[in-house]
């Protein structure tokens, strides 16, 4: 059973554009919620992340919005940039417990 | 403050060898963690260690293992290598503390196995 489902797969946006990825997860006890940004070649570097005391984490270009009542959060890129064309993961834990992570979303930002 | 280290970066087996694969959290981290990242299966999780001890382990085989030093680096050991254990291994660390749980990625070991 995938404990944390990632939307899209893949997402082109232009230059300026918002970037959004979803991702739903199933276990209540989870209580903290990293994105993560993979260049090819590189492991993947934390970017930004959320507990669920909070509605929404803004850093810079980047904020997640969290809904506990529907187990969802998801990533929003403002003002994207071709710099930013990435994979990006989201995943979920329990304090001391391994992680779960999403599929993973290829995003391309086309200049 | 230097990064989380795994060595070697890339590495050619034959099927049937084993491999050990190193790494060096970010000083002051406790905590290891090992996961496998396969463009199929995406991060995997293969186990977390410690203090020296394995505290969580994930849906691996036997011939995957792994253990910590005093000083915190780690080393991850597969066995019998197959085909299929192809894989970019990442290894994270962490404080280890209860309340932090920000995990920091190595550069990860290319593994290819022929």
């Amino acid at each position: 059973q995938q404990q944390v489902k990632q939307s899209p797969q893949s997402l082109i946006v232009q230059k300026g554009g918002i970037s959004i990825i979803n991702c739903a997860y199933e276990n209540t006890a989870f209580d903290y919620f990293p994105w993560y940004q993979q260049f090819p070649g590189k492991g993947p570097a934390l970017l930004i992340a959320i507990r669920p005391d909070v509605s929404e984490k803004k850093e810079g270009r980047f904020t997640i919005s969290f809904n506990k009542s529907a187990k969802q959060f998801s990533l929003h890129i403002m003002d994207s940039q071709p710099g930013d064309s990435a994979t990006y993961f989201c995943a979920a834990t329990k304090t001391g417990n391994q992680f779960y992570f999403g599929t993973g979303t290829s995003l391309t930002v086309i200049p | 403050k230097a990064g989380v280290t795994q060595t070697p970066r890339y590495l050619i087996k034959t099927r049937g060898q084993q491999v050990t694969l190193s790494c060096s959290p970010i000083s002051g981290h406790r905590s290891v963690s090992w996961y496998q990242q396969t463009p199929g299966q995406g991060l995997q999780f293969l186990f977390e260690y410690f203090s020296e001890t394995q505290r969580n382990k994930g849906n691996f085989p036997g011939r995957f293992s792994g253990r910590q030093f005093s000083n915190s680096r780690s080393e991850m050991n597969v066995s019998t290598l197959e085909l299929g254990d192809s894989a970019l291994y990442l290894c994270a660390s962490s404080l280890g503390a209860s309340m932090n749980t920000e995990a920091f990625f190595g550069q990860g070991t290319r593994l290819t196995v022929v």
